[in-house]
């Protein structure tokens, strides 16, 4: 597509459910980053992948935090036992070249913003 | 404790006239820089980056200073129009093309008054 796509824009989980959001990269992009966004705050790296596989997932705050991107293209985040600090609008980037060296610039989507009751 | 940090939280221009949004950065082992614009219910956009071997890039109405000495940067946008109002991020990396180091700011959002 034209740009990344993101859904569910808005995600309303009461706390102790299971979440999935999904991100849809521009096409023919090599990177993929998941990023959260608390209210207030700047993004924070969460997770990297290029293509399929899973290179850096050092900013994943805990074990209920998993993400894939089995074919190298469409990429979920799941979110389990969700918890109150969850809550945070979730910003999925793809980008065109591995992210080693060089400039690299990031096309980030909508997000996905959740809520934990 | 910030690394990147945007002082003002919030920032009112009239049209036509400057902005100037300020950064500065406490880790002196970051090398880019780099400004996102991000408007209410979209993603951040790129706008401008710098590499710390410049002090300055420009972009049309944007210019990006650096002063490495003082670990502060600044995005100038000339003339202002109100379509520039938006949250700007300013970000560090320890090197180009290493956005898993990115380090974001908290942001100030611009108002661009007609």
């Amino acid at each position: 597509g034209a740009g990344v796509s993101q859904s569910p824009r808005y995600k309303v989980a009461k706390r102790g459910q299971d979440v999935a959001l999904r991100c849809d990269p521009i096409s023919g992009h090599v990177s993929l980053f998941w990023y959260q966004q608390a209210l207030g705050q700047g993004p924070e790296f969460l997770t990297y992948f290029q293509n399929e596989a899973q290179l850096d997932k050092s900013g994943l705050p805990s074990d209920r935090f998993f993400a894939e991107r089995p074919e190298g293209s469409v990429s979920t985040l799941k979110i389990q036992r969700t918890q109150q600090e969850d809550s945070a609008v979730y910003l999925c980037a793809s980008s065109l070249r591995p992210d080693v060296s060089g400039a690299n610039v990031l096309t980030f989507g909508a997000g996905s913003r959740l809520t934990v009751l | 404790d910030q690394q990147v940090k945007q002082n003002s939280p919030s920032l009112s221009v009239q049209e036509g006239r400057i902005s100037i949004l300020n950064c500065d950065y406490t880790n002196s082992m970051f090398d880019y820089f780099l400004w996102y614009k991000k408007y209410p219910a979209e993603g951040p956009t790129f706008l401008i980056s710098i590499s710390s071997i410049k002090d300055k890039n420009e972009d049309g109405r944007f210019t990006v200073f650096l002063n490495k000495s003082a670990k502060h940067l600044s995005l100038h946008i000339v003339p202002s129009q109100p379509g520039d109002s938006a949250v700007y991020f300013c970000a560090a990396s320890p090197n180009a093309g290493n956005n898993r180091k990115l380090i974001w700011g908290l942001g100030t959002s611009l108002a661009v008054n007609p």
